[in-house]
């Protein structure tokens, strides 16, 4: 299993370009999850989806859009992209049982600079 | 507001010490806690997590303690290995249900000297 996949792995935006930042799993998670750590700081969630069809905001959505059609992708979208959205975006994963908490598994992240 | 805090931004121990990585919250309402490792250019990899009704958890060389009256918890690694050196974050949930999430602290930067 490749696990949870990130790509691009870098990348610089300039002020008010659009970009999809793409994940992808293959172990069958039903959750799935957008974060951004900015430096010197925890991870922060963006969005989360509990399954295909089926996404939610998290702590700092604005300025993101999500979607999710497959149980595999989970795609995050920046429309107009701005230099507060420089930051590292991880995206990661679990399978969620119920009475116990199922660890994220993350994938290796991507950096984008917006200049 | 920060719900969950790893106060002390660095920790450098020696090879073969224990390494001592605390984390305190604040909302009573988290019952799960959880310990993750970053290397740099990589993801978090989980490590080693504790339910709220345990008071401590083992698992070969890291050992996480939880005491609920203080609303703390610890992660000890015995003995320390120039491996572990990473950035360790601790991170809590309330509940388990379909939207319970994970609050992350800021991180702890551990280096273990040869």
């Amino acid at each position: 299993n490749a696990g949870v996949t990130q790509t691009p792995k870098f990348r610089i935006l300039k002020i008010g370009q659009s970009m999809t930042l793409q994940c992808t799993q293959d172990m069958n998670h039903n959750y799935m999850y957008w974060y951004r750590q900015d430096p010197g700081m925890g991870l922060k969630l963006i969005y989360y989806s509990v399954g295909a069809g089926i996404t939610d905001k998290g702590e700092v959505p604005n300025g993101y859009n999500v979607s999710r059609s497959t149980t595999e992708d989970f795609p995050l979208r920046l429309e107009l992209a701005a230099p507060s959205q420089t930051s590292v975006y991880f995206c990661a994963s679990s399978y969620k049982r119920t009475l116990s908490y199922n660890e994220q598994f993350f994938g290796p992240g991507t950096r984008l600079t917006v200049l | 507001d920060q719900q969950v805090k790893q106060n002390s931004p660095s920790l450098s121990v020696q090879e073969g010490r224990i390494s001592i990585l605390n984390c305190d919250y604040t909302n009573s309402m988290f019952d799960y806690f959880l310990w993750y490792k970053k290397y740099p250019a990589e993801g978090p990899t989980f490590l080693i997590s504790i339910s709220s009704i345990k008071d401590k958890n083992e698992d070969g060389r890291f050992t996480v303690f939880l005491n609920k009256s203080a609303k703390h918890l610890s992660l000890h690694i015995v003995p320390s290995q120039p491996g572990d050196s990473a950035v360790y974050f601790c991170a809590a949930s309330a509940g388990t249900g379909a939207n319970s999430k994970l609050t992350f602290g800021k991180g702890i930067t551990l280096s273990v000297r040869p």
